[in-house]
């Protein structure tokens, strides 16, 4: 099936550090979401993206989908404990039976103080 | 609004044995929900989409005989995991739409299985 290209798998930073995950489709997705995985919790729904070149922010979140509709990134401004988790890209195809989603396979944050 | 109830959160078995989950759309309808299986540490990957009144897709490489799924309802889908082995050991996961389309998806809390 296609697939959502996800990087870093890992990132540790220092509270108060910036930190940026990307997502990468070789194919034009109809919209891509963003989930947030506490650790040993569920996935949880963060924002979606339809628009070509879209942005949105979210308090200390920045979400963005490019312009051809086959990128996306997730930046967090000074990163604090809470913040820790993986963070999943979700694209969504055209093609997708029951419009499914690929989730990329994740971005884990880990955040010290 | 849009809670989805996974049942059960966790379940050992032995071997061999059949171990059903339940995934259920407590305020709304969900004409279609999706089955993803999970690896510690890794993402989750797409099993099957659960239709309503209709047979199950599986993706590519999903076993449609060991992984059985029934919707029987607008609000409850259930896969079934049978002859289970210890390969099959993971955490599903449920999740489902309050409206079709391109609209997030709200997720189970998930169930841990183990099999000895």
């Amino acid at each position: 099936g296609q697939q959502v290209m996800q990087i870093p798998q890992y990132q540790h930073v220092q509270e108060g550090e910036d930190f940026t995950t990307y997502c990468n489709s070789s194919t034009t997705l109809s919209n891509i979401q963003w989930y947030k995985q506490r650790p040993g919790g569920h996935p949880v729904f963060l924002i979606q993206l339809v628009k070509s070149g879209e942005v949105k922010k979210q308090k200390r979140l920045t979400f963005q989908f490019g312009e051809a509709k086959k990128n996306s990134s997730l930046h967090i401004t000074a990163t604090q404990t809470t913040d820790v988790g993986t963070y999943f890209c979700a694209g969504q195809f055209t093609s997708n039976s029951g419009y499914a989603l690929n989730f990329g396979k994740g971005t884990s944050l880990l955040v010290t103080p | 609004g849009a809670v989805v109830s996974q049942h059960p959160s966790w379940v050992i078995c032995k071997s061999g044995t059949s171990v059903k989950i339940e995934c259920r759309s407590l305020d709304f309808q969900a004409t279609t929900m999706f089955w993803y299986r999970q690896f510690p540490k890794q993402s989750l990957m797409l099993m099957a989409t659960s239709n309503e009144g209709s047979k199950a897709t599986y993706e590519q490489g999903v076993e449609k005989d060991k992984f059985l799924i029934n919707h029987a309802s607008l609000t409850l889908s259930t896969l079934t995991v049978t002859s289970a082995h210890p390969e099959d050991s993971s955490f599903y996961i449920c999740s489902a739409r309050d409206w079709t389309g391109y609209s997030p998806l709200h997720f189970g809390n998930g169930t841990r299985l183990t099999v000895t």
